[in-house]
């Protein structure tokens, strides 16, 4: 157990919809990463929050936005979703330090099925 | 940008053979980390190890070994006398800044009994 709960586990809905993806860090971690695993693209970086702040931003689609809130827990919005949206989606979340390089525990994910 | 390639997409061993597990990557930057995870069938990522750019010895834990050599950017992992267990994919990765991972493909790794 890394202690990155994630909720829901499992997800499905249709085109069109919006879902709302949920991340309990670490106790202590201050940084959240969200990432997406899909058949086709991988493992890939979508955004990561420090402490309530957007610090980096990756392949994140436009319908998609995240937000940290002030007890650290985050979340990753999805919208008008498509069929290509289905993946395993990972939050992860990383100890305090300068300079990056820690390394990250990941949640057991959320699968989003999208019909 | 960072790239990282693991050019062998499934390993099938019997269990008890050695296994190597390829990884080449790319970056430019002059200081860098290297990762491997791990992912079982129930899906989780599971850290095994990270090594930094500057460190270029060769480590055993166990049953796993890695292989690092800067001038062929490589960053190799063995796992000696593979048991049932050890099926998984495993994803090598570079980081990015701000500990954000560049991943590769992975590569499935079956073993059999």
């Amino acid at each position: 157990d890394s202690g990155v709960t994630q909720t829901p586990k499992h997800l499905i809905t249709a085109t069109g919809q919006r879902v709302t993806l949920r991340c309990s860090p670490r106790s202590g971690d201050l940084s959240v990463y969200w990432y997406q695993q899909s058949l086709d693209q991988g493992l890939q970086f979508l955004i990561q929050y420090y402490n309530g702040e957007e610090r980096a931003k990756g392949n994140i689609l436009e319908r998609f936005s995240a937000q940290q809130f002030p007890d650290l827990h985050s979340e990753l919005n999805l919208s008008s979703l498509e069929l290509g949206d289905s993946a395993l989606y990972f939050c992860a979340s990383s100890p305090p330090r300068t300079g990056g390089t820690g390394e990250l525990f990941f949640g057991e994910g959320s699968r989003l099925t999208v019909l | 940008a960072q790239k990282v390639t693991q050019a062998q997409t499934e390993i099938s061993v019997v269990e008890k053979e050695d296994v190597t597990l390829d990884c080449v990557y790319e970056t430019r930057d002059t200081t860098y980390y290297l990762f491997w995870y791990k992912q079982p069938p129930s899906g989780e990522l599971v850290f095994l190890i990270r090594r930094n750019s500057f460190d270029e010895q060769n480590e055993i834990s166990g049953r796993y070994s890695w292989n690092f050599q800067k001038s062929t950017s490589s960053f190799n992992f063995t796992i000696t006398a593979s048991q049932v267990v050890d099926s998984a994919v495993y994803f090598c990765a570079t980081e990015s800044g701000y500990s954000t991972l560049t991943f590769g493909k992975g590569t499935m790794l079956l073993v059999s009994p």
